[in-house]
């Protein structure tokens, strides 16, 4: 099966400081991987795509990298704000209709 | 626009009974998506839709029916409610142009199954 997992249930770090979240995968690689966001009692919200064949992509104080050989995605948030904490969602596309499979998500909490 | 709206937001329901969640989109969106998701679980596909007319399995189908008869709506049937059921629903739908192949989410409701 296409899995995807994210190792840490939930992260703390301090203010400023740069949070980062993995993404692992299993078997063949997907053509692109997505990531939400997702605050409490609310859908999650579409943050950014980045394809096989890219590194990286950067929005805003946003980067995602992709390893193809490491079979990985990692996700930053620089100069991290405590509006930043919420949970993080990574997933991999899975049928044709563009569904998805999600990860379990990480719990980010900055700290003031 | 009002995105992705669900219907109703929260709902408790006894074991056996039935009941129906409606999702309406207002984006003109192909495709939808019926999830649920459980603490620790992430969001799991139930069944998805990629037209007016069209439903197919997702991951967890079993003990649900959709529907799709107008493009804009996708209803997610419960006929006989399990406590195994009780979960936070996400309807969201897609575009099929586009180059980043979001899914817009809706806000969710949350059902009880007791």
């Amino acid at each position: 099966s296409q899995k995807i997992e994210q190792n840490s249930e939930a992260l703390n770090i301090q203010e400023g400081k740069t949070a980062t979240l993995t993404c692992n995968y299993t078997n063949y690689s997907p053509a692109y991987l997505q990531w939400y966001r997702q605050d409490p009692g609310r859908g999650p919200v579409f943050l950014l795509l980045i394809r096989e064949n890219e590194k990286e992509k950067r929005k805003e104080r946003l980067k995602v990298t992709f390893d193809t050989t490491l079979k990985q995605s990692l996700f930053h948030i620089t100069a991290s704000q405590p509006a930043d904490s919420a949970t993080y969602l990574c997933a991999r596309p899975s049928g044709s209709a563009r569904q998805l499979t999600f990860g379990s998500g990480t719990q980010l909490t900055v700290l003031p | 626009n009002a995105g992705v709206t669900q219907t109703p937001k929260f709902r408790v329901l006894k074991t056996g009974q039935s009941m129906t969640l409606l999702c309406a989109q207002d984006m003109n969106h192909e495709y939808m998506y019926w999830y649920r998701q459980d603490p620790g679980m992430g969001l799991r596909l139930i069944h998805y839709s990629v037209g007016e007319g069209t439903t197919a399995k997702g991951e967890v189908p079993d003990g649900y029916n959709v529907s799709r008869l107008k493009k804009q709506n996708f209803l997610l049937g419960l006929e006989s409610a399990a406590p195994s059921q009780t979960s936070v629903y996400f309807c969201a739908s897609s575009y099929i142009g586009g180059l980043l192949y979001e899914q817009y989410f809706g806000p969710g409701t949350r059902l009880t199954v007791t």
